[in-house]
C-alpha cells in the first residue's frame, strides 16, 4: 500500500513568517494534489503536480514535485491568518480509482 | 461554480439504526466516491463509483455498507447497522475523470454522523 507521509503534523507562527510542508511517500506516484481544509468544510484543491521536478505557484504559495515524484513540498510566504487550515497532499494509489491522502499538516498563522 | 452538495449536514444516529447519507455531485462528473475522516485523523477512501457499479472499495466497506444512485443525480451512502465506531464526517466527491489522470476531486461540505 503506498502511503503519504506529512510533516510537521502541527505549525503555528505569526503572520509574515515564511513556512515549508513536507509530504514523503518511499513509493512512486503519478501525480500528487494538494488541499486545503477548513473546519467544517470538505477539502479544497489548491494545485495538482504531474511532472517531476515541476514548481507551480498559487499567488504566495509555491508546489514542488520531487524528481523522483516521491516527494512534494508546500512553502508559504508571507503566512497570513487567511492560510490557517489543514493542508492535506493526495496522490492516486497506482492503476485504482482510489486517492490516497496524507497524514496532514495543520496551520495556524496568528495576526 | 457547480459544486457537491450533501444532506444532512448533521446526522446523530443511536446504534444499531440504518443511515443514508445523500450526495448531489457535479452534474458533468462521471466518477463518485465516499471519504471518511475520523475527529483528528486523516481522510481515508471508502468507495469509488463508476459507470453505475463499485469499482473500488476499501477494507473499511464492508457488508454494512452499500451506494446507489438511484435516479442519475443523487448518490447515497447507506449504513445498515451503524457501529459507536462509524462516527466520523462522510465526505462525497465526484471528478470528471479518474483520479490516475491527475483529476482533482471535489468534495461536498461533508456529513457529521454521531452514533450514541
Amino acid at each position: 500500500t503506498q502511503l503519504l507521509e506529512q510533516s510537521p503534523q502541527f505549525l503555528s507562527i505569526q503572520e509574515g513568517e515564511n513556512l515549508t510542508v513536507y509530504c514523503n511517500s518511499s513509493s512512486v506516484f503519478s501525480s500528487l494534489q494538494w488541499y486545503r481544509q477548513e473546519p467544517g468544510e470538505g477539502p479544497v484543491l489548491l494545485v495538482t503536480v504531474v511532472t517531476g521536478g515541476e514548481v507551480k505557484k498559487l499567488k504566495r504559495l509555491t508546489f514542488q514535485f520531487g524528481d523522483a515524484r516521491k516527494d512534494s513540498s508546500l512553502h508559504i510566504t508571507a503566512a497570513q491568518p487567511g492560510d490557517t487550515g489543514l493542508y492535506l497532499c493526495a496522490g492516486p494509489q497506482y492503476n485504482t480509482d482510489k486517492l490516497i491522502f496524507g497524514t496532514g499538516t495543520r496551520l495556524q498563522v496568528f495576526p | 461554480e457547480p459544486e457537491v452538495t450533501q444532506t444532512p449536514s448533521h446526522q446523530v444516529t443511536q446504534m444499531g439504526q440504518e443511515v443514508i447519507l445523500r450526495c448531489v455531485p457535479i452534474s458533468n462528473h462521471l466518477y463518485f466516491y465516499w471519504y471518511r475522516q475520523i475527529l483528528g485523523q486523516k481522510v481515508e477512501f471508502l468507495v469509488s463509483f463508476y459507470n453505475n457499479e463499485i469499482s473500488e472499495k476499501s477494507e473499511i466497506f464492508d457488508d454494512q455498507f452499500s451506494v446507489e444512485r438511484p435516479d442519475g443525480s443523487n448518490f447515497t451512502l447507506k449504513i445498515r447497522s451503524t457501529k459507536l465506531e462509524d462516527s466520523a464526517m462522510y465526505f462525497c466527491a465526484s471528478s470528471r475523470r479518474t483520479v490516475d489522470v491527475a483529476s482533482p476531486l471535489h468534495f461536498g461540505n461533508g456529513t457529521r454522523l454521531t452514533v450514541t
